[in-house]
């Protein structure tokens, strides 16, 4: 099975910080490549699919990049709502495995 | 509006079984492929299995850890989920969510989630 990693594990930022997170596949997905933002307590939040493509309502600060085994999320002008864990997802092909995660706090 | 509700949590002595359901509503639930996926406490989120749509063959895909253990049904007639959880062990604790896509390519619906607690 394909595994993912991310990369790093946490960070701390500011408020209007620029911040990037890296996701790796172990095997090519193509963009089958999706991200998801969870909050304390709260369900996930699917934020991008197709490796780029912003989901409905979700601000334009959140952006998605990536191919085959590199992908990243950038969030520009962090905002205070942005403080939480972010994962990525495959979903090429069962199993449709998560990374471990990035916790975003703050600074 | 797009809802999915799960139920069923509880807690269960370590082999023991469950049943978690999840009803939906305000989309064509006959057509949409469904998803378990699952939090430990304090974890991060695991994909656990799924089913496809009927019409899709209504074939199922399981993680590695719960295969041969859990199976996933649905009812079309009533838009409901069932997930069957069967030799339970401390591992398979955490919050269990079902989700699917529905006018996106990701998960993007998902219920608010039941907590299922394996104990002696």
């Amino acid at each position: 099975d394909i595994q993912m990693t991310q990369s790093p594990s946490s960070l701390s930022a500011s408020v209007g910080d620029r911040v990037t997170i890296t996701c790796r596949a172990s095997q090519g997905i193509s963009n089958y490549l999706a991200w998801y933002q969870q909050k304390p307590g709260k369900v996930p939040k699917l934020l991008i699919y197709a490796a780029s493509t912003l989901q409905s309502g979700v601000p334009s600060r959140f952006s998605g990049s990536g191919s085959g085994t590199h992908f990243t999320l950038t969030i520009s002008n962090l905002q205070p709502e942005d403080f939480a864990t972010y994962y990525c997802q495959k979903y090429n092909s069962a199993p449709f495995t998560f990374g471990p995660g990035t916790k975003v706090d703050i600074k | 509006e797009v809802q999915l509700a799960e139920s069923g949590g509880g807690l269960v002595k370590p082999g023991g079984s469950l049943r978690l359901s999840c009803a939906a509503s305000g989309f064509s639930f006959y057509y949409a492929w469904m998803n378990w996926v699952r939090q430990a406490p304090g974890k991060g989120l695991e994909w656990v299995g799924r089913i496809k749509s009927k019409t899709d063959g209504g074939t199922t895909d399981f993680a590695a850890s719960v295969k041969g253990r859990f199976t996933i049904s649905r009812d079309d007639s009533k838009n409901t989920l069932d997930l069957h959880m069967n030799s339970l062990n401390t591992e398979d604790t955490g919050v269990y969510y079902c989700t699917t896509e529905w006018e996106s390519d990701a998960f993007n619906i998902w219920g608010q989630g039941t907590m299922v607690t394996v104990s002696s």
